[in-house]
């Protein structure tokens, strides 16, 4: 067990909608980050945050947002979903959010869009 | 921009046979860090590399770090089944800087048959 906790497990929705994906990450990590995993396609970095604070952004879609609350928990905003959206998507937690601390993943949101 | 390219894609080996995959970074790398993923789960950290030339072991697995950092790579030698999963290299968004975020390769899918 990771100690970083995703939920839902599992998100099934209709094309044009806004789903909320949530993470909290392990006991003392100030960096959370989300990452998207298709089919194949390795796993893309969407954005990460560090205390509160957004720190890099990746190849995030326009249509995605996320945020870090005062507790450390993050939520990542999904809107005008596209069936090209369907992936896993994880969320990963640091120590101090440096490219030296490992990341830990929890064990993902699978999102389908029909 | 930036890639981090993973070779092979696939590998199936026969149980007790090794198995390597090679990791190769458009730029300079201040650190590599290794994954596996196991089917069906999440990326779970396996080491990080620092040092030119840097070589680790973990019981059958060994780690390399290429001598100019820019490319690494992992050797399992006699394969088991618990070794099946998806082996994926990560580097630094950018060679020295205090962003956090990482990289990753698309992996290689590791099959073994008993």
């Amino acid at each position: 067990d990771s100690g970083v906790t995703q939920t839902p497990k599992h998100l099934i929705t209709a094309t044009g909608q806004r789903v909320t994906l949530r993470c909290s990450p392990r006991s003392g990590d100030l960096s959370v980050y989300w990452y998207q995993q298709s089919l194949d396609q390795g796993l893309q970095f969407l954005i990460q945050y560090y205390n509160g604070e957004e720190r890099a952004k990746g190849n995030i879609l326009e249509r995605f947002s996320a945020q870090q609350f005062p507790d450390l928990h993050s939520e990542l905003n999904l809107s005008s979903l596209e069936l090209g959206d369907s992936a896993l998507y994880f969320c990963a937690s640091s120590a101090i959010g440096d490219s030296t601390s490992p990341l830990h993943f929890g064990n993902g949101t699978r999102l389908t869009v029909t | 921009g930036q890639q981090v390219m993973q070779i092979p894609q696939y590998q199936h080996v026969q149980e007790g046979e090794d198995f390597t995959t090679y990791c190769n970074s458009s730029t300079t790398l201040s650190n590599i860090q290794w994954y596996k993923q196991r089917p069906g789960g999440h990326p779970v950290f396996l080491i990080q590399l620092v040092k030119s030339g840097e070589v680790k072991k973990q019981k059958r697995l060994t780690f390399q770090f290429g001598e100019a950092k820019k490319n690494s790579s992992l050797h399992i030698t006699a394969t088991q089944t618990t070794d099946v999963g998806t082996y994926f290299c990560a580097g630094p968004q950018n060679y020295g800087g205090s962003q956090g975020n990482l990289i990753f390769g698309k992996g290689t899918k590791l099959s073994v048959k008993p």
